[in-house]
């Protein structure tokens, strides 16, 4: 199994708080990538990073920002959490771009905003 | 409508059925991917295809890019198969490339 360790894997916590989930690869992979999965949505890209300090917004980025400042650590924040936030969160991770090589998956981090 | 469709959406056979999801997408694509996701959440890459066939096992993906379409064929079911199954497209960005998923394909294979 490729080497993706995503913490907390369950996280409850209130409106207007902060929150930082972490994505830990030991692959030395340089594409890493922020999802959320939700009942009647596929997986939908939240931010992904093409090298270290270099990133991108993907299709649900509203209220969410990334940081990348070491090829193994891909950081995912929220600053002020709202409830439809809560959501199913998964880091993933691919040595080219994802298009032309399959991705590995962490095992998710469940978020609740209460 | 969504870039990526499958069907169908819930699909449940008998222990030893041939299975058929499919998928269909309307962008350009660089290549296509199946994934598996277990009811512990985990997800694994099955298959990524940009031309024809690839057989892993009992699994079968096809693809005809001439009609957007790929399907996912597994002989011989067995209730370990249940699972979740998605369909992704990987598209071109000028960063590198990303996907796009279906929304999946909930399978249950009754003994």
């Amino acid at each position: 199994d490729a080497g993706i360790t995503q913490s907390p894997r369950h996280k409850v916590t209130e409106t207007g708080t902060p929150v930082t989930l972490r994505c830990h690869q030991t692959e030395n992979h340089r594409y890493m990538y922020w999802y959320r999965q939700d009942p009647g949505h596929g997986l939908r890209l939240i931010h992904y990073s093409y090298g270290v300090k270099d990133t991108d917004k993907g299709e649900v980025s509203d209220g969410y920002s990334v940081s990348r400042s070491k090829t193994e650590d891909f950081l995912l924040t929220l600053e002020s959490a709202t409830s439809s936030q809560t959501s199913v969160y998964f880091c993933a991770i691919s040595g080219r771009g994802s298009g032309n090589q399959p991705q590995h998956f962490g095992d998710g981090t469940r978020l609740s905003i209460l | 409508k969504n870039e990526v469709e499958q069907s169908p959406q819930n699909l449940t056979a008998q222990e030893g059925e041939f299975i058929t999801i499919n998928c269909s997408y309307s962008v350009g694509i660089s290549a296509l991917h199946w994934l598996q996701q277990h009811p512990g959440g985990g997800i694994v890459s099955l298959f990524m295809l940009s031309s024809g066939k690839k057989k892993h096992g009992r699994l079968i993906a096809t693809i005809n890019i001439q009609e957007k379409h790929s399907s996912l064929h597994i002989t011989a079911s067995h209730p370990r198969d249940s699972a979740v199954y998605i369909c992704a497209v990987g598209r071109p960005t000028n960063s590198g490339s990303r996907l796009t998923f279906g929304e999946g394909t909930q399978l249950t294979v009754n003994p």
